[in-house]
């Protein structure tokens, strides 16, 4: 079945540490997305791709970085510089950036401070 | 559990009768809307879709109403189970051709057997 991967399920960060989340996707989607979600919030937009290699921030991309060296692939690094980053991130592709088409999801990675 | 339902708006049915779900969204250039449903510890999940031109359409025990007067969308679901327990959220995508949709911030949706 076709789908979107993300990994790991829980995450847990220490102080100064950075670390990253994957997403793989095996639709043949050239978008890719990254969202934060917080509790009582709407999905709020880190990061996303149009086709390999090319990447646009979002409303809330300080602290993170991304990269899209494969297609299938969308990885989320949360640096150290993201001070508040206990959160939901959810990873999504559609067909392509344009048109009008739903996006797909993957079941999200949780992200903890220890 | 997941605590993306906290602080939401809530809804509390009983298992079998009909759900009304509502949505005001922000722009009136937006022409394409979507439903999503999250189940606690999941990604949201397609629902079902409508473009501005229309002001209905239907699905399998779901229906989306738009009404662009008032800038509102609607999610109705019928005879109502245990499973469609969940968060759902509506986005709409502003237009501009460029697909970035904006999300609402959930209904928490409660079914009581």
């Amino acid at each position: 079945d076709g789908g979107i991967t993300q990994s790991p399920k829980y995450l847990f960060r220490k102080e100064g540490q950075n670390v990253t989340l994957s997403c793989e996707q095996n639709l043949n989607h050239d978008a890719m997305y990254w969202y934060r979600q917080d509790p009582g919030q709407g999905l709020r937009l880190i990061y996303y791709s149009q086709i390999v290699n090319d990447f646009q921030k979002g409303d809330i991309a300080e602290g993170y970085s991304v990269s899209r060296e494969k297609k299938e692939s969308f990885p989320l690094t949360v640096t150290s510089a993201q001070k508040n980053p206990t959160a939901f991130y959810l990873c999504a592709s559609s067909i392509a950036l344009r048109g009008l088409q739903p996006q797909h999801f993957g079941d999200g990675t949780r992200l903890s401070i220890l | 559990g997941e605590s993306v339902g906290l602080h939401l708006p809530t809804l509390s049915v009983q298992e079998g009768d009909n759900s009304i779900i509502n949505c005001a969204y922000s722009n009136s250039a937006s022409d394409y809307f979507i439903w999503y449903k999250q189940e606690s510890g999941k990604g949201p999940q397609f629902i079902i879709d409508i473009r501005s031109n229309m002001d209905k359409r239907q699905g399998q025990r779901v229906t989306v109403l738009l009404n662009k007067t008032v800038k509102h969308l609607s999610l109705q679901i019928a005879a109502t189970q245990p499973g469609d327990s969940a968060v759902y959220f509506c986005a709409e995508n502003m237009g501009g051709g460029s697909y970035i949709p904006t999300f609402g911030r959930g209904t928490s949706l409660i079914v009581h057997p």
